[in-house]
């Protein structure tokens, strides 16, 4: 099993339409987590990051959930700008150092 | 405060070359991490050095090499380029390995092996 799972995608998706992604992790020490955006051929950016309560940011909302070991990504009334590869990394204490474990990403078109 | 800048943007190299990758890390940062993406993937992580020591490698065999300086600026060496090895190269750093705030990256070497 990898350690961090994506729903496959595409999606594509209509402006103004609601969409979430959903990403597992295996490593069930994992400390925190975050979502990133990347665009076509650029780095990625953090989006946010997501913290046990739940958070917000806009229209963008992150859920996690440490007995499931899952992570979601919602996006409301979204716009084409959204267009975008959606990244889950979560931060793993392996042996011989910490990092960044990033997932195969998720990649959202939203159509005019 | 200058961002994490990575050079060159683009290189094409010879299969059996080698191959060396800079990164400047954020002014005040002392963690550089390195991550390889391949088309199509997620990026996977190489090693990371923490204050010019090795802090943890990824599943990278030992031509992957790297090294950190007194300015914690980095390099990332690949010896004996394989086909494969084409890929966008990241550099992201950080204040200190207990990074809970998520990390900057730089926009990153596309390397094209041929």
């Amino acid at each position: 099993r990898k350690e961090v799972e994506q729903d496959p995608g595409p999606f594509n998706v209509p402006e103004g339409a609601t969409v979430a992604f959903n990403c597992t992790y295996s490593n069930s020490a994992s400390q925190s987590f975050f979502w990133y955006r990347q665009d076509c051929r650029k780095e990625p950016k953090l989006l946010m990051s997501v913290y046990s309560s739940g958070n917000e940011d806009g229209r963008f909302t992150a859920q996690l959930n440490r007995a499931s070991q899952y992570i979601s990504l919602l996006i409301r009334d979204s716009k084409l700008s959204d267009s975008a590869t959606y990244l889950c990394v979560v931060n793993m204490r392996q042996s011989g150092g910490q990092n960044f474990v990033f997932g195969p990403g998720t990649r959202l078109s939203v159509l005019p | 405060e200058t961002g994490v800048t990575q050079s060159p943007t683009h290189l094409i190299k010879t299969r059996g070359q080698q191959v060396t990758l800079r990164c400047s890390s954020q002014s005040g940062h002392n963690t550089v991490s390195w991550y390889q993406q391949a088309l199509g993937q997620g990026p996977q992580f190489i090693f990371q050095y923490y204050r010019e020591e090795e802090n943890g490698r990824g599943n990278f065999p030992p031509r992957f090499s790297g090294l950190q300086f007194p300015n914690y600026s980095s390099e990332l060496n690949v010896n004996a380029l394989e086909l494969d090895d084409s890929a966008l190269y990241l550099c992201a750093s950080s204040l200190g390995v207990q990074e809970v705030w998520g990390y900057t990256f730089g926009s990153g070497t596309r390397l094209t092996v041929v």
